[in-house]
């Protein structure tokens, strides 16, 4: 399975909603991001996650809330959000860096995230 | 934190002809840097990557360079064809830190 996978593919919420986002990968990767993206834009880092313990914050407000329960599964869980927020969330994974750099990131589908 | 920027934003180019993209970053310690291809309403997918330890790779139509001295790096296609019609983002990554360029959209006219 090389596949990252993601649920929802879309989701409207309201700003005072608390919603959560998913991510699944089964490669066997340690390495865990995740990614906003909007529209003509390249994807911005938000976190990442390395043998499950948060290792980079690309200082993201706390309206976003990163988890990794286990090697396979991402969780970005959503509060309070603001309109311009709204953006598509990738996730990625890869194999942790080695000595001679970082390595290949698979990314999901993404979801689209509307906040009304 | 690394910089990188691309050029150019848009690229048209004619079926057959070749098409070059660059990219520049200002961190010295970045050591690997790939190019992806994002299709709209689809998702980033890799097409070639290179590390610090070497200055060129090709894979078919497509090569990628690097001069390390000069923090740039820049992706090559020949032989365009339609599909190759997307937009075209380079990183530079350290680590788990990937950083993006701002894209290229290229348009390959049959």
């Amino acid at each position: 399975d090389t596949e990252v996978t993601q649920t929802p593919k879309h989701l409207v919420m309201g700003m005072t909603n608390k919603k959560s986002l998913k991510c699944e990968q089964h490669m066997g990767h340690r390495a865990m991001y995740w990614y906003k993206q909007k529209a003509k834009k390249p994807p911005e880092l938000m976190f990442v996650y390395s043998y499950e313990k948060l290792s980079i914050n690309e200082s993201v407000p706390s309206r976003f809330s990163p988890e990794c329960p286990n090697s396979s599964l991402l969780n970005l869980h959503l509060h309070a959000l603001q309109p311009e927020d709204s953006a598509l969330y990738l996730c990625a994974s890869s194999q942790t860096p080695s000595t001679s750099g970082g390595n290949e990131q698979f990314f999901g589908p993404g979801t689209r995230l509307t906040v009304l | 934190g690394e910089n990188v920027e691309q050029h150019p934003s848009t690229l048209s180019v004619q079926e057959g002809d070749s098409a070059v993209i660059k990219c520049t970053y200002s961190d010295s310690a970045s050591n690997y840097f790939p190019w992806y291809k994002q299709e709209l309403g689809k998702r980033p997918q890799l097409i070639i990557d290179i590390r610090s330890n070497v200055g060129e790779k090709k894979d078919q139509r497509i090569a990628v360079t690097l001069n390390k001295t000069a923090k740039h790096f820049s992706l090559h296609i020949t032989e365009t064809q339609p599909e190759d019609s997307a937009v075209y983002f380079c990183a530079a990554s350290m680590g788990n830190q990937f950083y993006f360029g701002t894209g290229t959209s290229l348009t390959v006219i049959p």
